[in-house]
This record gives C-alpha cells, sequence and structure tokens, in this order.
C-alpha cells in the first residue's frame, strides 16, 4: 500500500536553530498538508498546499514557518528559528480531495 | 467556525467486549465528511472510517461501524469484538469540501485501552 515517507523520524535541535522537515507524498496526491500534535493534545492543522502554492494556513503558522515542493517529488516544512514551543511531533498528509488523506509517521521536533 | 468534541477522555474495556466512542461536532455546512482516525504507540494516524453527510447509511469496516446522527451533529464509533491491538487514542475529525485542499479538524481524542 502506498505510504508517505516522513524524514527524519525525530530531530533534536538548538533553540533558534533552522529545522526543515522533509516528506515524500504519494506519487499522485495533488493535497499536501502539515499538521502538529503537542505531546498528550490533539492535531492541529498547520498548512494546505495545492497546486504550487499555500491554500489556506492557521494562526499557528507565522512568519517563521514556510513551506514548497522544490523539486515536484519532496514537500518540506522549514522553521527558521526554532523555540522550546515548536516541540511536537509534526505530520505530513497528502490527498486525492475528499477521501480523507494518508497521515506520514511524523516528525519528532524536540526543541533544547 | 466548526469544532469538534470528545467528551470522553479515556475508555477502558476487555477484549471481546464492545465499545463505543463519542463525537460531537457543531457546522453550518450541509456538506461535509466525517472520520475517526486511529493513533496507535507509535503514533502513526491511521484512517478507520470515513462517512459523507449526504449518506443516511451509516458507515462500516469490518468490527468499526459509526452512527450518524445529522441533525443531532453526533458522529459516535463502535468497536466490536476488540481485540488487544485495538488500544489506541482514537481522534474524530470533520472536513468541509471545497476546490483547494480542505483542512481536518480534529478532536481532543479519547484514549482507549482493551484489556486482556
Amino acid at each position: 500500500e502506498p505510504e508517505v515517507t516522513q524524514t527524519p523520524s525525530h530531530q533534536v535541535t538548538q533553540m533558534g536553530q533552522e529545522v526543515i522537515l522533509r516528506c515524500v507524498p504519494i506519487s499522485n496526491h495533488l493535497y499536501f498538508y502539515w499538521y502538529r500534535q503537542i505531546l498528550g493534545q490533539k492535531v492541529e492543522f498547520l498548512v494546505s498546499f495545492y497546486n504550487n502554492e499555500i491554500s489556506e494556513k492557521s494562526e499557528i503558522f507565522d512568519d517563521q514557518f514556510s513551506v514548497e515542493r522544490p523539486d515536484g517529488s519532496n514537500f518540506t516544512l522549514k522553521i527558521r528559528s526554532t523555540k522550546l514551543e515548536d516541540s511536537a511531533m509534526y505530520f505530513c498528509a497528502t490527498g486525492q480531495g475528499n477521501y480523507g488523506y494518508t497521515f506520514g509517521s511524523g516528525t519528532r521536533l524536540t526543541v533544547v | 467556525a466548526q469544532t469538534v468534541t470528545q467528551s470522553q477522555p479515556e475508555m477502558s474495556v476487555q477484549e471481546a467486549e464492545t465499545v463505543t466512542l463519542s463525537c460531537t461536532y457543531d457546522t453550518s455546512e450541509s456538506n461535509y465528511y466525517l472520520f475517526w482516525y486511529k493513533q496507535p504507540p507509535s503514533r502513526q494516524m491511521i484512517l478507520v472510517i470515513r462517512q459523507e453527510a449526504y449518506k443516511q447509511q451509516n458507515a462500516t469496516e469490518n468490527r468499526f461501524s459509526v452512527n450518524f446522527q445529522k441533525a443531532a451533529k453526533s458522529f459516535s464509533l463502535k468497536i466490536s469484538d476488540s481485540q488487544l491491538g485495538d488500544t489506541a487514542m482514537y481522534f474524530c475529525a470533520f472536513m468541509i469540501p471545497f476546490q483547494g485542499a480542505q483542512k481536518l479538524v480534529f478532536g481532543q481524542g479519547t484514549r482507549l485501552t482493551i484489556n486482556p
């Protein structure tokens, strides 16, 4: 069964450093998303990406965050200057429309 | 704004029992989709079942079924013959379809433990 692949599985970074989280979507999917889950809390929407542009973003997705799909395959989330409160599980998800998404296995980001 | 509420933070049942997880949502839209996702200890998000709001028939997937009450804005998940592998967090989620990407709005989750 097709999978969404996320790398790395765990990233530890110093506060203030830039991190890039990577996702390889399922090949025929057109919609791409990033969600985050702070430990023990609910899953929160960050951003959606369609037709090579952001279609919607949440209040969490401020100027420190950016997304791109530079080579038509990888879909990346960049956090420019990490804060302690950015520590969370970050999920990439991809989909074809209204059928629900396929989530990746997540990247655990720890900011120290 | 759409909201999803799961009023049971934790539930625990014996193996082979039937368990029902509750979910209510709030929206003024008439066309939408509802989902249940399972998150085992590995923290992967796994789609369990999906329901279109325009369908009156309740969705079923093997041991998993839903009770969709559109007027009451209720979407409960029933797990029959529960198994140890069903132990996980379960999230109810809501989506409004429109052209372009559609975000999921999640509830707070219910931690389900199946005891041997």
